[in-house]
């Protein structure tokens, strides 16, 4: 069936230094890739998205790669912040039979070390 | 203010008694979905509706039922809880069509002892 894997589960960096978080996912139909934020006790909110006629997207200190023919996408975010801390989830939207849906990561708990 | 709205936000009850988590949003989505989230599986969909009296099994949908009378509401319904339903639930909304954000509701936090 369709899955996304996500690594690594947790990740600890020094406030400033980069993290990057890896997914890859099985179902080489998914077109669309957004990537979840959320913080303790908070709903997911989305903080990025890719779609699959590009490879790589920048917001501020967030990037998004896309490598389409190795189904891997990745987050990175750059001079990390303490209020990066947060659960990330990487998703991946399945279509199938005129229907779609979302298939989650596992997520990847990060902490930003003061 | 555009959102999705769970109702309760925490919830104890005991095993077999029937109970419903409300869902509601107000940015007249079309498709609403229901997960589950629980330590190191991530977010799984349970029931998913792509619209009005339209819904469709998630991957974890055992145990639960939905409903779609109305588009702005999608109730999650467990008819006898058992246990392993202690998780952290979330309600979504979306439009309908492909590579579109999704809204979530706070999270509701069930208990079932």
């Amino acid at each position: 069936g369709e899955n996304v894997e996500q690594h690594p589960s947790t990740l600890s960096v020094q406030e400033g230094d980069s993290a990057v978080i890896k997914c890859t996912y099985s179902d080489s139909a998914s077109n669309y890739f957004p990537w979840y934020k959320q913080e303790l006790g908070k709903r997911p909110q989305l903080i990025i998205d890719i779609r699959s006629n590009v490879g790589e997207k920048k917001d501020q200190r967030i990037a998004v790669t896309l490598n389409k023919t190795a189904k891997h996408f990745s987050l990175h975010i750059t001079e990390t912040q303490p209020e990066d801390s947060a659960v990330y989830f990487c998703a991946a939207m399945v279509i199938k039979r005129g229907t779609y849906k979302y298939i989650f990561g596992t997520g990847t708990r990060l902490k930003v070390l003061a | 203010e555009a959102q999705v709205t769970q109702n309760p936000r925490y919830l104890i009850t005991v095993t077999g008694k029937k109970l419903t988590v409300t869902c509601s949003q107000n940015m007249n989505h079309e498709y609403m979905s229901w997960y589950r989230q629980d330590p190191g599986l991530g977010l799984r969909q349970i029931y998913y509706s792509m619209n009005v009296e339209v819904t469709d099994k998630g991957d974890v949908p055992e145990g639960y039922k939905v409903s779609r009378k109305e588009k702005r509401n999608f109730p999650l319904i467990l008819e006898s809880p058992s246990p392993n339903q202690t998780s952290l639930y979330f309600c979504a909304s979306s439009l309908s069509r492909v590579n579109t954000e999704a809204f979530f509701g706070q999270g509701t936090r069930l208990t079932v002892v």
